[in-house]
């Protein structure tokens, strides 16, 4: 059973901090590791994915992973109100001849101005 | 440059009716997919198709049938609905990101579906 586990939130932080969303995995064989964005009654869209060991910055955005641990983060610097979504993690188990995405439940961010 | 498309965009069903659910993309993908969306459930895949003329079964599969159209489209069926299919409905397409063996989803805009 794949699982992809994230705290629901909902995360507050104030405007210009920065905010960092958790996420970990059970299935070691998972190689890539995606962060998507959902404002409510959206759909999902995708910030940025990652899948060597280490740091992947882009923009405000900066995605960790660390597969020993079997945990990716993301964090966002300069924090603004028009970052108030819900983050969904998301791991692919690739080689498999398709591409399936398992999601985590997904944090809530409340950026407070 | 649409993207992908959903149709309806929102819908009521009795129990026991049938429906047909759309989506289309222009992107020239080859796999796309179907989730539900359901409060604290985080997504869920129902089906997929990895290229045309194929479709496998995710991890929610009863109660739903699916058919890969053509490259462009794949359409999920409900065929006798239940109060327990009300959700939101996403399908989404991939391609192989440019440069990495690794595959990017993007997903329509969604079809919220309450069955009484």
């Amino acid at each position: 059973q794949k699982e992809v586990e994230q705290n629901s939130g909902p995360l507050s932080v104030p405007e210009g901090a920065i905010a960092s969303l958790n996420c970990t995995y059970s299935d070691r064989g998972s190689q890539s590791f995606f962060w998507y964005r959902q404002y409510s009654g959206k759909s999902p869209e995708l910030i940025m994915f990652i899948y060597s060991n280490g740091d992947k910055e882009d923009g405000r955005f900066t995605a960790q992973l660390n597969k020993a641990s079997q945990y990716v983060s993301l964090l966002i610097r300069d924090s603004q109100p028009s970052d108030s979504a819900t983050y969904l993690c998301a791991v692919m188990l690739s080689g498999a001849g398709s591409y399936q995405l398992t999601f985590g439940k997904g944090t809530k961010l409340s950026v407070i101005p | 440059n649409a993207g992908v498309t959903q149709t309806p965009k929102f819908q009521v069903l009795k129990t026991g009716q049938s429906m047909t659910l759309q989506c289309a993309q222009d992107m020239n993908h080859n796999s796309m997919y179907w989730y539900r969306q359901d409060p604290g459930m985080g997504l869920r895949l129902i089906y997929y198709s990895a290229s045309e003329g194929t479709t496998d079964k995710g991890e929610v599969p009863n109660g739903y049938n699916v058919s890969r159209l053509n490259k462009r489209e794949f359409s999920l069926r409900l065929e006798s609905a239940a109060p327990s299919q009300t959700s939101v409905y996403f399908c989404a397409s991939s391609e192989p990101y440019r440069g990495s063996s690794t595959d990017t989803q993007y997903f329509g805009p969604g079809t919220r579906l309450t069955v009484l």
